[in-house]
């Protein structure tokens, strides 16, 4: 079975901070996706990366796929109140198999 | 388009009774998949169906069956609840084949269920 690490686990920062989430493996991922999850909601894409070494930009949100498709990171620039929320990681298998989920990182900015 | 929709929102169950958590999807999607969320564990799966007429089991399927209706519903049926399936269950959806590793998978809103 193949398993995603994320860590840390919680964070709580003050607005304006900047933070980085970590999601590594010991295997190899054809894609990683990283979800967003607001309370009382499911999860909702953020980003795809599939190549190797890929760098993705969403406004405040950069998202990295490590050079060898085993880890990718999600760094968060100047951190606002409405990033709360709970950021899962997602690899996709070389296999044809379902996606494999993180266990998240549960982020509190506070104004 | 509504996505993806999952009754009921809450449920209250005794130990021992059975209930099926139902799904549908308006995106005419090949992939479904149910999900269950405890703190602390992340997203587990329980069943997912790669197309129309096929299901396989995930990571954690004890305790539950799975019937893929049609190309847009996916139920999950628990027949004799147990406190340790108390979770917050999550149906979703992607368009690719069972990988959906180049496909996003689209969540519906949840059905909280508690075992007493």
């Amino acid at each position: 079975t193949q398993l995603l690490e994320q860590s840390p686990q919680f964070l709580s920062i003050q607005e304006g901070e900047n933070l980085t989430v970590y999601c590594n493996s010991s295997s190899v991922f054809s894609s990683l996706q990283w979800y967003r999850q607001e309370p009382g909601e499911g999860p909702v894409l953020l980003v795809t990366v599939v190549t190797g070494g890929e760098v993705k930009k969403l406004k405040r949100l950069t998202f990295q796929f490590g050079d060898a498709r085993k880890d990718s990171s999600l760094h968060i620039t100047a951190a606002q109140p409405g990033d709360t929320g709970l950021y899962l990681c997602a690899g996709a298998p070389l296999g044809n198999t379902p996606l494999v989920f993180g266990k998240g990182t549960r982020l509190s900015v506070i104004a | 388009n509504a996505g993806v929709t999952q009754t009921p929102k809450f449920q209250v169950l005794k130990t021992g009774q059975s209930m099926t958590l139902q799904c549908a999807q308006d995106m005419n999607h090949n992939s479904m998949y149910w999900y269950r969320q405890d703190p602390g564990m992340g997203l587990r799966l329980i069943y997912y169906s790669a197309s129309e007429g096929t299901t396989d089991k995930g990571e954690v399927p004890n305790g539950y069956n799975v019937s893929r209706l049609n190309k847009r519903e996916f139920s999950l049926r628990l027949e004799s609840a147990a406190p340790s399936q108390t979770s917050v269950y999550f149906c979703a959806s992607s368009g690719g084949g069972a990988s959906g590793g180049r496909y996003t998978q689209y969540f519906g809103p949840g059905t909280r269920l508690t075992v007493l």
